[in-house]
């Protein structure tokens, strides 16, 4: 069964530098997700893209953020200078239409230190 | 803003019985999806259950099935006949119908522990 696969499982960064986390939605989804969930928090939407651009976009998501779909294959989540505060597991998320079933990956854990 | 709330944090239940979740939201819309996803350790969130707000019906997916009150905005999951596996987070979500970018809401969850 397709799944969305996260890259990498784990991450360690410093304060202040970028991070990229990498996912791969199933194959033949077209809309695509970030969420994430600070430790005992709940999971909050962060943004949704689809062709080739931002649907919909969380307080979250500031100018520190950024999304790219850079191949037809991966979708990443990019944090330009990472702050204490953006320590948590980042979901990433695809579905094959609008309002169709949003499938998680696994997760990428970010300590930022 | 639309708001989830899952009540409790923990529930525990004996293997082959059942056990109810609870989840409230608010809204000022009248057309909206409703979500259960389960999160096994370690692994990803799955869909469980599906609720259509216009649908008045309760959603079932086999030894799944919802308890869906409209107008108390209550949308609770009855997990029969519970096995190992069903050990999981369970997270009750919230989708508008008209989102631009389908954004999902989530509550807090419910750690749902299964006793042999």
């Amino acid at each position: 069964e397709p799944e969305v696969t996260q890259t990498p499982s784990h991450q360690v960064t410093q304060m202040g530098q970028e991070v990229i986390l990498r996912c791969v939605p199933i194959s033949n989804h077209l809309y695509f997700y970030w969420y994430r969930q600070i430790l005992g928090q709940k999971v909050e939407f962060l943004v949704s893209f689809y062709n080739n651009e931002i649907s919909e976009k969380s307080e979250i998501f500031d100018d520190q953020f950024s999304v790219e779909r850079p191949d037809g294959s991966n979708f990443t989540l990019k944090i330009r200078s990472t702050k204490l505060e953006d320590s948590a597991m980042y979901f990433c998320a695809s579905s094959s239409g609008y309002q169709e079933t949003q499938y998680f990956g696994p997760g990428t854990r970010l300590l930022v230190l | 803003a639309q708001t989830v709330t899952q009540s409790q944090p923990e529930m525990s239940v004996q293997e082959a019985e059942t056990v109810t979740l609870s989840c409230t939201y608010d809204t000022s819309e009248s057309d909206y999806y409703l979500f259960w996803y389960k999160q096994p350790p370690s692994r990803q969130m799955i869909l469980v259950i599906r609720q259509e707000a216009y649908k008045q019906q309760n959603a079932t997916e086999n030894r799944f099935s919802v308890n869906f009150q409209k107008a108390a905005k209550s949308f609770s999951l009855k997990i029969s006949d519970s096995q190992l596996g069903d050990a999981a987070m369970y997270f009750c979500a919230y989708r508008s119908a008209r989102a631009a970018g389908n954004k999902l809401t989530f509550g807090g969850g419910t750690r749902v522990l299964v006793k042999p």
